[in-house]
């Protein structure tokens, strides 16, 4: 079952801020974040540990929480180059995954001038 | 330093038919993973090679196969096509701390992906 992600889309203007969710109904081990631009592919940003870890990329920093399996992406002072497709992909917890990923649905993200 | 290549990047096939999708990983990755992407949908897994096997499969039918081969290089088929295989197929390689379980297995390279239409 593939994680949930809100909103589908986000419309900012440079400079705003912006929050993506991701939920999940199974326990999870890790959630990673990628982004995809149009015509291109999905590029990793970032890996989150079991352990409520909060980890950053320049202005996008993600948090992590465990017990509600939900993980949010935080985008800081959005530049257009922020512009694209999130997903958040999931690893259950049970050590049987290696490597298999389930991607949500996906968040679109347009910031304009 | 070449990341993931895949070929073609573009093809379209009609019903029934049978497509071969190749893909090059990442220097220094040994696994690949291949992905189904439909439009407007986050991308689905189908399998997982590691050490030149099936090592974990989604939730696709047998019409969907794949090889990898010693130089970590792989191929995904699909045969009988039908219209719903139009996608974006994604390859994705990752690193060697697939073998332990490691968090760092898990991170994922992509490549461009191969556009399938099926007509």
């Amino acid at each position: 079952q593939q994680p949930v992600q809100s909103p589908q889309a986000v419309i900012l203007r440079e400079g705003e801020d912006a929050v993506i969710n991701c939920s999940s109904s199974k326990a999870l081990y890790s959630v990673h974040w990628y982004r995809q631009k149009h015509g291109e592919a999905p590029v990793f940003l970032m890996i989150l540990l079991k352990g409520g870890e909060q980890k950053g990329h320049e202005k996008i920093s993600a948090s992590f929480n465990e017990k509600k399996q939900q993980s949010s992406l935080y985008l800081t002072a959005s530049q257009l180059s922020y512009s694209g497709t999130y997903f958040c992909g999931t690893v259950n917890a049970g050590g049987t995954s290696y490597g298999k990923l389930t991607f949500g649905q996906g968040t679109i993200l347009t910031v304009h001038p | 330093d070449a990341g993931v290549t895949q070929s073609p990047t573009h093809l379209i096939k009609t019903r029934g038919q049978q497509v071969t999708l190749r893909c090059s990983p990442k220097s220094g990755h040994d696994t690949v993973s291949w992905y189904q992407q439909a439009l407007g949908q986050g991308p689905q897994f189908i399998f997982q090679y590691y050490e030149e096997e099936e090592r974990q499969r989604g939730n696709f039918p047998d019409r969907f196969s794949g090889h990898q081969f010693p130089n970590y290089s792989s191929e995904l088929n699909v045969n009988a096509l039908l219209l719903g295989d139009s996608a974006l197929y994604l390859c994705a390689s990752s690193p060697l701390g697939v073998r332990t379980g490691g968090p760092g297995a898990n991170v994922l390279t992509f490549g461009a992906g191969s556009r399938l239409t099926v007509l």
